[in-house]
């Protein structure tokens, strides 16, 4: 019945340990992102796929790497952790990557702790 | 640039009230969309609703109102009647074809405390 789900929903790990995280959407939509929401609350997009394709790669470090096996499933995979990667990471679907109005739908949320 | 700002960072109200969260957005674009979503205690982000710039109507939705005037690029939130449910952080958004690859701008939040 969820629309957009995400797994782990608490993620605690150790520093330098490579973890990934799933998401899959059951909307039959084209477009998913992935998110970065900090301890002050604030957001920002972090890549988002097209059809399986990446589309925007938000000048984030390469040790995140998203992979799309298929439009429904969207991973974040990161290597070698650091402290300042503990955060919430939120995944999102939309119908279709343009025109800009499409309205995107978020997951419930992982919550990345790094120790 | 592209930028969505909303300056309250925490409202605090007693239920019963009304309470308006402000929205200001900047962009060059003649086209664009506005969004709101709710992000309750419990973490989810819900979507509120989605305004294009060409429609200036006001809009209600039960105890909520929006009030978009592109003469002050303002997209301001009203919950009228507030209740506890109510307490979130609410984060105002902007998507235009110039966010840089049709990115969604997200403003910093303001955090809605109803106390009972």
């Amino acid at each position: 019945d969820t629309a957009v789900s995400q797994t782990p929903k608490y993620l605690v790990t150790q520093m330098g340990n490579d973890k990934s995280i799933k998401c899959e959407q059951n909307l039959g939509h084209d477009t998913m992102y992935w998110y970065k929401q900090d301890s002050k609350k604030f957001l920002k997009i972090m890549f988002s796929y097209n059809n399986k394709e990446l589309i925007i790669n938000e000048t984030v470090p390469n040790r995140f790497s998203p992979k799309s096996p298929d439009k429904a499933h969207l991973n974040l995979h990161i290597n070698s952790l650091e402290l300042g990667d503990s955060a919430v990471y939120f995944c999102a679907s939309s119908r279709r990557l343009a025109p800009p109005e499409e309205t995107q739908y978020f997951g419930p949320g992982t919550r990345l702790l790094v120790l | 640039a592209q930028k969505v700002t909303q300056a309250q960072t925490e409202i605090s109200v007693v239920e019963k009230e009304d309470v308006t969260l402000d929205c200001v957005y900047e962009t060059r674009d003649t086209t664009y969309y506005l969004f709101w979503y709710k992000q309750p205690p419990s973490g989810e982000l819900v979507f509120l609703i989605r305004r294009n710039s060409f429609d200036e109507q006001n809009e209600i939705s039960g105890r909520y109102s929006w009030n978009f005037q592109k003469s002050t690029s303002s997209f301001n939130f009203t919950i009228t009647a507030s209740q506890v449910v109510d307490s979130a952080v609410y984060f105002c958004a902007l998507s235009s074809p110039n966010t840089g690859g049709f990115k969604t701008i997200f403003g910093a939040g303001t955090r809605l405390f109803v106390k009972a």
